[in-house]
């Protein structure tokens, strides 16, 4: 069956520190792969999607994530988190069919 | 920027009466899906619609539930009988093409059930 893991609930980092959000999927084949992220009340905003081809992936707000077939992972990073980042992130992969199979979220908490 | 749009922002009812949450996808999109979020839990897929049918749809997507495109621009989702459970942000989305293209998703109807 197809899955995917965000195995970090609950995320603290400070202001200026690097961040880093977990993503293992289980597929039969590489799926479409995104991120979204979810700020308070708010709907769901596209960061960033793998589809093929170079596996490091840029996105707004200078975020970026790393596709790597061989550990069925597609890892969130950003160099210095700022206040506005926090919110939640979802990693979700698309089928073929173009349903997006979300994870559990990461909740991602900023300190000053 | 075209986006999609959804109403009502807020929605409450009673159990077991009927509900129509309303979405516009973006103008040229050919798909569109049904999530929901119940709260403090994942979003779920609900169901995919193209070419004026379900194209693929979640056992959460029972006969309560049932979605239609009335128009050239309006996308619902009906639940005939609301129960307690059905409480949850209801997200509509769309995209414009084949799969792997992104989802353009709305604000999302939150939906109680008293």
């Amino acid at each position: 069956a197809q899955s995917v893991t965000q195995p970090d609930i609950h995320i603290t980092v400070s202001e200026g520190a690097s961040l880093e959000l977990r993503c293992n999927y289980s597929y039969g084949a590489t799926p479409y792969l995104f991120w979204y992220v979810q700020s308070p009340g708010q709907g769901l905003q596209l960061l960033l999607k793998y589809f093929s081809g170079d596996t490091l992936v840029q996105g707004i707000k200078g975020f970026e994530a790393e596709f790597k077939r061989s550990q069925s992972s597609f890892n969130l990073r950003k160099p210095s988190v700022h206040w506005s980042d926090a919110a939640e992130y979802f990693c979700a992969p698309s089928s073929n069919t173009g349903k997006l199979i979300f994870g559990q979220g990461t909740t991602l908490q900023v300190k000053p | 920027e075209p986006e999609v749009t959804q109403t009502p922002s807020h929605q409450v009812t009673q159990m077991g009466q009927e509900v129509i949450l309303r979405c516009v996808p973006i103008s040229n999109h050919l798909y569109f899906y049904w999530y929901r979020q119940i709260l403090g839990q994942k979003v779920e897929f609900l169901v995919s619609f193209y070419n004026n049918e379900i194209s693929e749809k979640s056992e959460i997507f029972d006969d309560q539930f049932s979605v239609e495109r009335p128009d050239g621009s309006n996308f619902t989702l009906k639940i005939r009988s609301t129960k307690l459970e059905d409480s949850a942000m209801y997200f509509c989305a769309s995209r414009k093409g084949l799969a792997g293209t992104e989802q353009f998703f709305g604000p999302g109807t939150r939906l109680t059930v008293l």
